[in-house]
């Protein structure tokens, strides 16, 4: 069974650009979890979608937005980038939405975004 | 003060030692406790969750919550150069919505 895929892996931007991230979930889940992982702040929810519906949502702004499309594949998208903004962007897939703990939640290998 | 605090390290100890990785938190309402695995340029796996306070052993892993002194463990038992990755705690509350908090990660280093 393939894992989470995201792509790109690694990208480049500059200041004031825009850009647009990629997941596929496992194969049967339906929700796609963000997440942004810096040094300094660590690992921190961004949102989470379930049945192309946005669920739960984390502390971070306007910028940051996401959807999910019928097949369950998910895209993130961040408008007006700043030089904080770059980090290892994670997505993570499960079975069900995330109500419970015992929703196991699979990680893909992130994409690493630089902005310049 | 960030609401879950884990020591960043690294962590370096020899091959066959127990290790010790720790978190404090600060929000009472936490109530679900869990420990990933990252290894480099990897996304985290999780090793194992606990509800409440008490002890879960998995193989050589054991989770330990005591929600009274707001302090959560895990301890690897015979370590091995595999084991060497980034663990980040997390943590949740209840109540409809999970929304994970997560430490900033300990390295470990297991040498051979």
């Amino acid at each position: 069974k393939a894992g989470v895929t995201q792509t790109p892996r690694y990208l480049i931007k500059t200041r004031g650009q825009q850009v647009t991230l990629s997941c596929s979930p496992i194969s049967g889940h339906r929700s796609v979890s963000w997440y942004q992982q810096t040094p300094g702040q660590g690992l921190q929810f961004l949102f989470e979608y379930f049945s192309e519906t946005q669920r739960n949502k984390g502390n971070f702004p306007g910028r940051f937005s996401g959807r999910q499309f019928s097949n369950s594949r998910s895209e993130m998208n961040v408008s007006t980038l700043e030089l904080g903004d770059s980090a290892l962007y994670l997505c993570a897939s499960s079975l069900g939405q995330l109500l419970h703990f015992q929703e196991t939640q699979y990680f893909g290998p992130g994409t690493r975004l630089l902005v310049l | 003060q960030k609401e879950v605090e884990q020591d960043p390290g690294p962590l370096s100890v020899p091959e066959g030692a127990i290790v010790s990785l720790n978190c404090t938190y600060s929000n009472s309402a936490f109530q679900y406790f869990m420990w990933y695995r990252q290894y480099s340029r990897k996304g985290p796996e999780l090793l194992m969750y606990t509800y409440s306070s008490g002890n879960k052993e998995d193989g050589r892993f054991t989770a330990q919550v005591d929600k009274s002194s707001k302090y959560i463990s895990l301890f690897i038992r015979d370590s091995q150069p595999s084991d060497s990755a980034t663990y980040l705690c997390a943590m949740s509350e209840t109540g409809g919505s999970y929304i994970p908090t997560f430490g900033r990660g300990t390295s470990l280093i297991v040498h051979p």
